[in-house]
């Protein structure tokens, strides 16, 4: 089974806090996502990436960066964490060619920024 | 800028019910369409993908279809049960310019089945 991995479930963190969401996928995908889910938004897209070291920004990336230095691995940042980056996060992947696009993502990340 | 547009919002139906969910696209210029559920908190399983090229899957009692012409796909759910309350959504996938493959998400329909 495709597995995508998000290392914290819920963090609770302080407004100004450096914040590192972890992702890992073991199916060897090409592109790996970032999404934010929030009630009345849907899910938003705030980076992904296509290969090692090589990331585009998506429709919010605003306040967050990113990192991919293993295939395998996806971490999102938050330099300053702010209140209004409450939101659930959700990593997901898949391959890059369209004919295999199905889109796995993990269990999802419920950040908290008090 | 592709848009996509899940309705009704939300849909209560008694158990062993047929049900059609619908989800429309502004841009038929898509390669694939993806069907998710997401359970309150978790994050989304892929349920069916319709490529380009075809017209339907089915998975079990599911079936969905895809018409690239209209915009529109449906998510039909044959002899509901309590277990498929969830939320659902679509997503379509873009024209591939290149690297990554953006999908545009639909805001979802929350089922609820009852006994």
């Amino acid at each position: 089974d495709v597995k995508v991995t998000q290392s914290s479930r819920y963090l609770v963190k302080r407004t100004g806090e450096k914040v590192f969401l972890e992702c890992v996928q073991d199916m060897d995908h090409e592109n790996m996502f970032w999404y934010r889910q929030d009630p009345g938004l849907g899910l938003r897209l705030i980076y992904f990436s296509y290969d090692v070291k090589m990331k585009e920004k998506g429709d919010i990336p605003e306040g967050y960066s990113v990192s991919r230095e293993k295939k395998e691995r996806f971490s999102l940042i938050l330099e300053s964490a702010s209140t209004n980056q409450t939101s659930m996060y959700l990593c997901a992947s898949n391959f890059l060619a369209e004919e295999t696009g199905e889109l796995f993502f993990g269990e999802g990340s419920r950040l908290t920024v008090l | 800028k592709q848009e996509v547009t899940q309705i009704p919002a939300a849909l209560s139906v008694p158990e062993g019910e047929n049900l059609v969910l619908n989800c429309s696209f502004t841009d038929s210029a898509i390669y694939n369409l993806q069907w998710f559920r997401q359970d309150p908190g978790k994050g989304l399983t892929s349920l069916l993908l319709i490529q380009s090229s075809q017209r339907e899957q089915t998975s079990g009692r599911l079936n969905a279809s895809l018409d690239k012409s209209s915009g529109r796909s449906t998510l039909y759910i044959a002899a509901s049960q309590p277990g498929d309350s969830a939320t659902y959504l679509c997503a379509v996938s873009p024209i591939l310019t290149g690297g990554g493959n953006k999908l545009t998400f639909g805001t979802g329909t929350q089922l609820k089945v009852e006994l």
